[in-house]
């Protein structure tokens, strides 16, 4: 099945201690990105990759890290995390056509909720 | 101003009623608009893409205006199982992290 998995779905934790939060796709997708959902705002990319080494800042990065060593795992560090990280935390992946546009649809993963004390 | 703005409701529909939801974005250079529907706690999925001629997906259909920069969401015959959360959803040309999200209308469908 066609999938888009994170890990952990909920994690409470506090002020400073450094957290991963994986993203796996078995599509074979190019491109990965994470976004923070919090109300109001909506979805707000923190960071993508066009594909394996190639990472960019999305509009919200401050805060996290990202890594992309292999095309199917696209990980999410914080290595401090604060309170105002509090969020649900969504990975997608798409794949690529035409050069360096996607093609509109992101497969999600089924997000990740995190609280930070 | 927000690039993507949507009115987030909520909109408390009987079922089978018309519903419409509006979406106006502020990037004239905007090449690219969807529909993505999210179900409460769970992941956006991607419901449609709006071509400029608009386009029609059974219940539902999406139009473009862009001389006036909003895409537009009708459902007609509400069902209950169209209850969630939609978004606007914008690419503008050129790099492939333009992708803007809209925060969403949510819509209940009332038996």
């Amino acid at each position: 099945e066609a999938q888009v998995t994170q890990n952990p779905r909920y994690l409470i934790t506090v002020t400073g201690k450094k957290l991963t939060v994986t993203c796996s796709q078995n599509m074979n997708h190019e491109y990965m990105s994470w976004y923070r959902q919090d109300p109001g705002l909506g979805l707000r990319q923190i960071y993508y990759s066009m594909n394996v080494e190639v990472t960019d800042k999305g509009d919200v990065p401050e805060g996290y890290k990202v890594s992309r060593k292999e095309k199917r795992n696209f990980p999410l560090i914080l290595e401090s995390p604060s309170p105002n990280q509090t969020s649900l935390y969504f990975c997608a992946s798409s794949r690529t056509s035409g050069g360096a546009t996607n093609t509109g649809e992101l497969f999600f993963g089924e997000g990740s909720r995190l609280t930070v004390l | 101003r927000k690039e993507v703005e949507q009115d987030p409701g909520p909109f408390n529909v009987p079922e089978g009623a018309t519903v419409a939801f509006n979406c106006t974005y502020s990037n004239s250079a905007s090449q690219s608009f969807f529909w993505y529907r999210q179900d409460c706690r769970k992941e956006p999925k991607l419901l449609m893409s709006v071509y400029s001629s608009g386009n029609e997906d059974g219940r539902f259909t999406a139009q473009l205006n862009r001389a006036s920069q909003y895409i537009s969401l009708l459902i007609r015959d509400s069902k209950l199982s169209d209850s969630a959360t939609y978004l606007c959803v914008v690419r503008s040309s050129g790099s492939a992290r333009q992708l803007t999200f809209g925060s969403g209308t949510q819509l209940t469908v009332l038996p």
